[in-house]
């Protein structure tokens, strides 16, 4: 069974441009969050999908954003790119839904870097 | 607001020791906390996940307990391996299910052959 998919893996932009990262979830799973990871802040909770839904969302600015496809796939956009927003972003998806009982299971990561 | 801590953040140990990784968290009102490992430039590979009814779980050579009242979780690994080598991190859920885990900043284990 294949994890989770993410492209591209590493990226490097420049400050004002956006990026688009892609996910896809374990066959079956219907859940996809998404995570910064940096190394003063650590990971930190951006969003989560489910069946197109954004269920939840954590404290980023408006210039983050996501969606997610029929077939579960979601996709993430950093818009207007700060120096900041360089990080590791990792995508997850999980085999439930509500209540959450099961394991988190977590891609490869794209790196991104912004000069 | 929830806050997760792994301290020490670094740790290096010789080959066979067994080691005991330490987790706290200030809300105990959690659903669930899981224990991740990640290897330099790598994603996260979920160890063990030990839901709020539960007081330990294992797997192989590791074994996490769970005590909710005092916020705290212990990874503990038998007889250490280079292969070990990893940064450690636990992450708990809210109560409700909440999709939104919390991680600690992890801990760095050097295991010296």
């Amino acid at each position: 069974k294949a994890g989770v998919t993410q492209t591209p893996r590493y990226l490097i932009k420049t400050r004002g441009q956006q990026v688009t990262l892609s996910c896809s979830p374990i066959s079956g799973h219907r859940s996809v969050s998404w995570y910064q990871q940096t190394p003063g802040q650590g990971l930190q909770f951006l969003f989560e999908y489910f069946s197109e839904t954004q269920r939840n969302k954590g404290n980023f600015p408006g210039r983050f954003s996501g969606r997610q496809f029929s077939n579960s796939r979601s996709e993430m956009n950093v818009s207007t790119l700060e120096l900041g927003d360089s990080a590791l972003y990792l995508c997850a998806s999980r085999p439930r839904d509500r209540p959450n009982t099961g394991e988190l299971f977590f891609g490869e990561g794209s790196r991104l870097t912004v000069l | 607001k929830q806050e997760v801590t792994q301290i020490p953040a670094a740790l290096s140990v010789p080959e066979g020791e067994n080691l005991v990784l330490n987790c706290s968290f200030t809300d105990s009102a959690i659903y669930n906390l899981q224990w991740f490992r990640q290897d330099p430039g790598k994603g996260l590979t979920s160890l063990l996940l030990i839901q709020s009814s539960q007081r330990e779980q294992t797997s192989g050579r590791l074994n996490a307990s769970l005590d909710k009242s005092s916020g705290r979780s212990t990874l503990y690994i038998a007889a250490s391996q280079p292969g070990d080598s990893a940064t450690y991190l636990c992450a708990v859920a809210g109560q409700g299910g909440s999709e939104k885990l919390v991680f600690g900043k992890g801990m760095k284990l050097t295991v010296n052959p």
